[in-house]
């Protein structure tokens, strides 16, 4: 059984581009939510995808986007990067409410 | 507003100490959950336990052991006869049910070393 996976591993852009991040959800998961973690700090919350539709958002602009597709995989857009956006993008899926999230390994973005 | 603090950055120990990791919370609901992850150095976040907040009992799985209390709103995690392996970060989250349970505030991670 699969666990969350994301693509790429690792991805370098400049500023101004845009960027789109990849995740597969556990199989059976239905929810997928997405965080950033600076380096150094805990995971911030970006949203959550349920039922293709953003369920919850966290304090992040509108720079920030996703989309939940029929087989629940996800995807993260953000435009017009900024170096601060520099972080590891952790993707989380899970079932029903207050289930245990189960992370991927991330994508580690770079912004130069 | 919820919060989630963990005072201890960094902490080292020799293998085979009792090391203890501290997690504070806030938040106004009466129904929620924590967690606690670990974070070896590959990044991904690896689930170890969630108690709900109804849920008071302490418990044991290994040498990982949680002591939750509401009165405090505290729920450490203690590692007993820590191994080199254990070394991570290790972050404490909650999340409320009036969001699904899945809005995770995370806190800023306790980072453990244990020397060999």
């Amino acid at each position: 059984d699969a666990g969350v996976t994301q693509s790429p591993t690792h991805l370098i852009k400049t500023r101004g581009q845009q960027v789109t991040l990849r995740c597969s959800p556990k199989s059976g998961h239905d929810t997928v939510s997405w965080y950033q973690q600076a380096l150094g700090q805990g995971p911030q919350f970006i949203f959550q995808y349920y039922e293709e539709e953003e369920r919850q958002r966290g304090n992040f602009p509108d720079r920030f986007s996703g989309h939940q597709f029929p087989n629940y995989s996800s995807e993260l857009n953000v435009n017009a990067l900024l170096l601060g956006d520099s972080a590891l993008y952790l993707c989380a899926s899970s079932f029903d409410e207050g289930n245990i999230q189960y992370f991927g390994a991330g994508t580690r973005l770079s912004v130069l | 507003a919820q919060k989630v603090t963990q005072a201890q950055t960094e902490i080292s120990v020799v293998e085979k100490e009792d090391v203890t990791l501290d997690c504070v919370y806030e938040t106004r609901d009466t129904t929620y959950y924590l967690f606690w992850y670990k974070q070896p150095p590959s990044g991904e976040l690896v689930f170890l336990i969630r108690r709900n907040s109804f849920d008071e009992q302490n418990e044991i799985s290994g040498r990982y052991s949680w002591n939750f209390q509401k009165s405090t709103s505290s729920f450490n995690f203690t590692i007993t006869a820590s191994q080199v392996v254990d070394s991570a970060v290790y972050f404490c989250a909650l999340s409320e049910a009036r969001n699904y349970g899945q809005n995770f505030v995370f806190g800023p991670g306790t980072r453990l070393s244990v020397l060999p």
